[in-house]
C-alpha cells in the first residue's frame, strides 16, 4: 500500500496566483480530510468528506479556498487568489471507518506564498 | 464539543531518561483518543489509540498511555529515552461514532546527548 499520496510537496508561489493542492487516499478508505499546520495555530481541520461528499468545510477560512472530490482517489484544495497568510503545510489524510477514527496521514504539501 | 489540552510546547529529556508528555481532554461523550508522532518534514503517524476496553494502551516505539476517566487525562509516557524519540508529539481527541478529530497543539520533544 502506497499510503496518502499528496502533490507537490513543496509550492512556492507570488500573491495572487491560483494554487491547487492534490491527494490520493489510500484506496478502500470512505473518508478524506484536509488539514493545515502552521506555528501559531497547530494542526486545524478546512474540510472532510465521506464518500466524496463534503461533511463539514465550517473550518475553511475563506471563500478563497474550495475543496472537491470527484472521485474515491482524487480530492484537489484549492486557493484562488492565495495571500502570503496561506503559507503552511496542508495535510491530507484519510480514514478506512473501522469504527476507531484512526487517521492516515500523506507526507504534506509546504506552501509558501510571496 | 471536544477539546484537547497538552501541557508544555517543548519538553527536553536525556537519553535513557523517562519520557512523559501530558495530554487532558473534554469530550460530551466516551472518547476515542490518539497520540501520533510527527518527524520532521513528514505527516503525521499513529503511535497508539484508546477506544474501549484496557485502559493502558501500548503503541509503537515502546511508547504507551493511560487513560484516566476521573482525571481526564491521557498522558504518554516511555521509560527510557531515545535520540530517535525527538519529533512533535501530538494528543487527539475524537467523538466515537463521529470521524472528527480535534488535535492539540503539539509537543516538541528534545532528547540530550
Amino acid at each position: 500500500d502506497a499510503g496518502v499520496i499528496q502533490s507537490p510537496r513543496h509550492e512556492v508561489t507570488e500573491m495572487g496566483q491560483e494554487v491547487t493542492l492534490r491527494c490520493k487516499p489510500i484506496s478502500g478508505h470512505d473518508y478524506l480530510f484536509w488539514y493545515r499546520q502552521t506555528m501559531m495555530r497547530g494542526l486545524e481541520l478546512l474540510i472532510y468528506f465521506n464518500n466524496n461528499v463534503p461533511i463539514d468545510d465550517s473550518g475553511m477560512p475563506e471563500d478563497r479556498f474550495s475543496a472537491k472530490m470527484p472521485n474515491a482517489s482524487f480530492s484537489t484544495l484549492k486557493i484562488q487568489p492565495s495571500e502570503p497568510r496561506d503559507s503552511a503545510v496542508y495535510f491530507c489524510a484519510s480514514n478506512p471507518w473501522r469504527g476507531t477514527n484512526e487517521q492516515f496521514f500523506g507526507p504534506g504539501t509546504r506552501l509558501t506564498v510571496l | 464539543a471536544q477539546s484537547v489540552t497538552q501541557l508544555g510546547s517543548h519538553v527536553s529529556v536525556s537519553e535513557g531518561a523517562l519520557v512523559l508528555l501530558r495530554c487532558n481532554y473534554s469530550s460530551s461523550v466516551p472518547p476515542y483518543l490518539f497520540w501520533y508522532v510527527q518527524y520532521p518534514n513528514q505527516g503525521l503517524q499513529l503511535l497508539l489509540k484508546y477506544t474501549t476496553g484496557a485502559t493502558l494502551v501500548k503503541g509503537i516505539n515502546g511508547f504507551e498511555a493511560e487513560f484516566k476517566k476521573s482525571e481526564t487525562s491521557f498522558h504518554l509516557t516511555k521509560p527510557s529515552a531515545h535520540m530517535s524519540d525527538a519529533a512533535e508529539y501530538f494528543c487527539a481527541v475524537s467523538d466515537g461514532g463521529y470521524q472528527k478529530v480535534t488535535f492539540g497543539i503539539g509537543t516538541k520533544l528534545q532528547v540530550i546527548p
